[in-house]
């Protein structure tokens, strides 16, 4: 399937790096969002960009920083992570607004190793 | 209380069991509900949306009951391939709510 994809599938990372996640929808949503998941816990909604602007920022650490061109594009730039940021990175698309933001859409993910 | 809960399982079941997971929510305001299937290593897809008069696909049923709050999913003639992590998502309108899931095992 190639509705919502992610670029790159695995990344391993110093504590100093910079790097960036990609994802791109071709599903015609105009809602995009960012998860996190880590082992044994649930899925955290990290942020949430409807028609291209942020409406939802979980209390999200400033090292991680997104970035939505396009409603068919989302980026979560990394910067200074930590080993706890150590998880699978999760991209959805859903249309935006009411009923249609629980049918989302997800890519594969980013296995993030942070070292 | 937590906003969407549900059993972590697992749930070991034999192949060609009917087996029923509920889901409880604590905002009465919420809107709309879903159940999501998530196998091991994979992001999770949506399996179907739960609907007031409850909707059946084939061997699995949802079921709503707002009173109660909770939701429920029943798969009849349980197959191997059924073996996954079952979340709950409730839209409460302003955001969405995933619940930590399910376990199920099929064993042969």
């Amino acid at each position: 399937e190639t509705g919502v994809t992610q670029t790159p599938r695995h990344l391993v990372m110093g504590m100093t790096n910079k790097k960036s996640l990609k994802c791109e929808q071709h599903l015609g949503h105009n809602a995009m969002y960012w998860y996190k998941q880590s082992a044994k816990k649930p899925l955290e909604l990290m942020f949430v960009y409807s028609l291209e602007e942020r409406v939802e920022n979980n209390s999200v650490p400033s090292r991680f920083s997104p970035e939505c061109p396009n409603s068919s594009h989302l980026f979560l730039h990394l910067h200074t992570l930590q080993p706890e940021d150590s998880a699978l990175y999760l991209c959805a698309s859903s249309h935006e607004g009411g009923a249609a933001m629980g049918e989302q859409y997800f890519g594969p993910g980013t296995r993030l190793t942070v070292t | 209380r937590k906003e969407v809960e549900q059993d972590p399982g697992p749930f070991n079941v034999p192949e060609g069991a009917t087996v029923a997971f509920n889901c409880t929510y604590s905002n009465s305001a919420s809107q709309s509900f879903f159940w999501y299937r998530q196998d091991c290593r994979k992001e999770p897809k949506l399996l179907m949306s739960v609907y007031s008069s409850g909707n059946e696909d084939g061997r699995f049923t949802a079921q709503l009951n707002r009173a109660s709050q909770y939701i429920s999913l029943l798969i009849r003639d349980s197959k191997l391939s059924d073996s996954a992590t079952y979340l709950c998502v409730v839209n409460r309108g302003d955001k969405i709510i995933f619940g930590k899931g399910t376990r199920l095992h099929i064993l042969p």
